[in-house]
Order: C-alpha cells, then structure tokens, then sequence
C-alpha cells in the first residue's frame, strides 16, 4: 500500500495568483498522477508525472497553466497558475503500488481549492 | 481511448434494501476495472477490482462486483445497505498492463439512503 499525503487540504485563493500543492509519498513509486474534480463531477486526470523527465499532460491541460515538479520518487508537485474562478476543484495525487499482478491507485486526500 | 459510463447519476435506497450501481466500458481488450467509493469530505477508497480469473468479485464493506466481458460492465451490488453506504461511487478503468495507473473514471453515481 502506499499513504499519500498532500498539502494543503485546502485554501481559498485570489484570481490571477497561483497555488503550489505539494504531495508526498511514503515509498518510492515511478510514476505520480494528479487528478482535478471539479464541483458535483468525476475525476479527470490532469497529468502523469515521472521523476527525471517532464510531465505528461493529458488532452485539455498544459503545462504553463499546471506545471508539475517531480525532483524524487516520492515527491511532486503541481502548481494551478493564473487562477480563475474556473479551477475551484478538488486536486488529487495518486501513486500506483502493489506488485505487477496486484496493482492499485491510491488517492491522497486531495485539496479543495477555491478561487474568489 | 477507453471510457467509463455510469448511466445513474442518483440512486435512492432504503436502508436494508439491495443496491446496484452499473458501469459500463468502453475499450478494445480487457481492462482493470475498478469501484471507488468517496464518502462527503473524504478521499477516495477503493472498494474491490478485478483483473483476471473469477468474474465475481467480492470487496470490502460487504459489497461485490462482477464482470461481464460480454455486455462490457462491471456492476457493483450490495445485498443490503446502511446508512453509512451514502456516497459517491465512481467506476473506473485502467490499460491492462496499467493496473492502477492513468484511470479513467466514470461520472459517480450518488447513493442517498433512506431510513
């Protein structure tokens, strides 16, 4: 398993600043997903993050808008740039751990950001 | 790319009924699939997955899941609620040979349970 611990849990933000969340993982995983759920909705993933290279962002997200860091295999983070009333959401971390036949996701408990 | 349905946005149950939330998917082989159930102000906690083998699956809060490769669905059932089963579940798949990773959610189903 893996416990995942993401900061902070929540914070009500200015339009045009930036919020930088952290998530941190209690053993090394290879791979980081961040997830956004906006209001009342499902999860879409924002971006896969892999240590020593750049983000992968999924169809909808870029990077100057989401930027991510992964500087080690149990640490990440993503920044929500030039907020707008539009990105108040719940943001998830989630790491992949188990054993190659018996893998699962595990979800932080996410950030509720709104933005005023 | 796969994606996930879940054709009930509410359900609304007595409390010691029967409930079954559906989930259907899209995607050209076999998935892993998976139920999460996220309680109001909580994370997400995983309820039961399946990824090979025996397509009934049993998981933890006495609910169970089985798949059918021939109607692509993988419905969640529970003989009998609590008050505490209120909540969102979310249907989910992931690329085999991804478990776990890069999920694609469906859009939640909300269980609301009556006394």
């Amino acid at each position: 398993s893996a416990v995942i611990s993401q900061k902070p849990s929540r914070d009500i933000c200015q339009r045009g600043t930036s919020l930088t969340i952290q998530c941190q993982v209690d053993s090394q995983v290879t791979m980081m997903f961040w997830y956004r759920q906006q209001p009342g909705q499902s999860l879409t993933l924002i971006a896969t993050a892999n240590q020593g290279s750049e983000a992968t962002y999924e169809s909808g997200f870029v990077i100057d808008k989401f930027p991510i860091s992964r500087p080690n295999l149990t640490f990440s983070t993503l920044t929500v740039s030039n907020m707008s009333p539009e990105d108040s959401s719940i943001y998830l971390c989630s790491v992949a751990a188990g054993t190659a036949r018996n893998t699962e996701a595990f979800f932080g408990q996410g950030t509720r950001l709104t933005v005023v | 790319a796969q994606s996930v349905t879940q054709p009930d946005i509410h359900i609304t149950v007595s409390e010691g009924a029967s409930l079954e939330l559906r989930c259907n998917y899209s995607y050209g082989a076999t998935p892993y699939l998976f139920w999460y159930v996220q309680s109001p102000g909580q994370g997400l906690q995983l309820l039961l997955k399946y990824f090979s083998g025996d397509t009934l699956v049993q998981g933890i809060k006495g609910f169970e899941a089985e798949f059918k490769r021939s109607q692509s669905s993988f419905n969640l059932r529970k003989p009998s609620v609590h008050w505490s089963d209120a909540a969102e579940y979310f249907c989910a798949v992931a690329i085999a040979g991804a478990a776990g990773n890069k999920l694609t959610f469906g859009g939640g189903t909300r269980v609301l349970v009556k006394p």
